[in-house]
């Protein structure tokens, strides 16, 4: 029961570089989302897709790009990484259901940018 | 602008020292407060979700309540599993796609 994998779990980056993060739900949740979290700050929300084809900002979005080709796979790309978005970044996914539909983490990716 | 603030940031007990975590909260018509669970290097686990003010829920030694302002976390002697960081999250009624706000947390640390 494989819930919401991201990969990869550590990635370190000098700043000017790019990578893509892959979040995958096999539990077929229209709803994904993207947090970053930082010490002594709450969970930001940085993008989010409600389905396939669909993406919107959250409350961080600069400096981020998501794509949701599939409704399984959500991505989020750093195209010129900066030392501001070291993080610990999370995704997450729901079903429709429900308005107050409970969210299903990912175990999240720790990103360095030196 | 919705806005959530828990205390204590941080709680030590020792094993069976039963206490309470604080969320305080504004926001512009609750349709949801959540609380989260959180392990060291894991995402966030669902705990509870209440809805209305005089509302409560439990599971096995948590109890959550919830009035017009806040809610408690109420913990009952605790073991050193319930240590964790709790997250306090709130869902407007005119937010776009069910976002949710999330306070800082509260890191409890149970000892033996």
């Amino acid at each position: 029961n494989a819930g919401v994998t991201q990969t990869p779990k550590f990635r370190v980056l000098k700043t000017g570089q790019s990578m893509t993060l892959l979040c995958a739900q096999d539990m077929n949740h229209e709803y994904m989302y993207w947090y970053r979290q930082d010490p002594g700050m709450g969970l930001r929300l940085i993008h989010y897709s409600v389905g396939e084809g669909t993406t919107a900002k959250g409350e961080v979005p600069d400096g981020y790009n998501v794509s949701r080709l599939k409704k399984q796979n959500f991505l989020l790309g750093l195209e010129s990484a900066a030392p501001s978005q070291t993080s610990v970044y999370f995704c997450a996914s729901r079903r429709r259901g429900s308005q107050t539909e409970k969210l299903f983490f990912g175990s999240g990716t720790q990103l360095s940018v030196l | 602008e919705d806005q959530v603030t828990q205390s204590p940031e941080a709680l030590r007990l020792q094993e069976g020292e039963s206490s309470s975590l604080n969320c305080s909260y504004t926001v512009s018509g609750l349709r949801g407060l959540f609380w989260y669970r959180q392990d060291p290097g894991k995402g966030p686990e669902f705990l509870f979700t209440l809805y209305s003010a005089g509302e409560e829920k439990e599971k096995e030694r948590l109890k959550a309540t919830l009035t017009k302002k806040e809610s408690f976390l109420h913990i009952t002697a605790p073991k050193p599993e319930d240590s964790a960081t709790y997250l306090c999250a709130v869902q407007a009624r005119n937010s776009g796609y069910s976002t949710l706000t999330f306070g800082k947390g509260t890191m409890l640390l149970v000892s033996p």
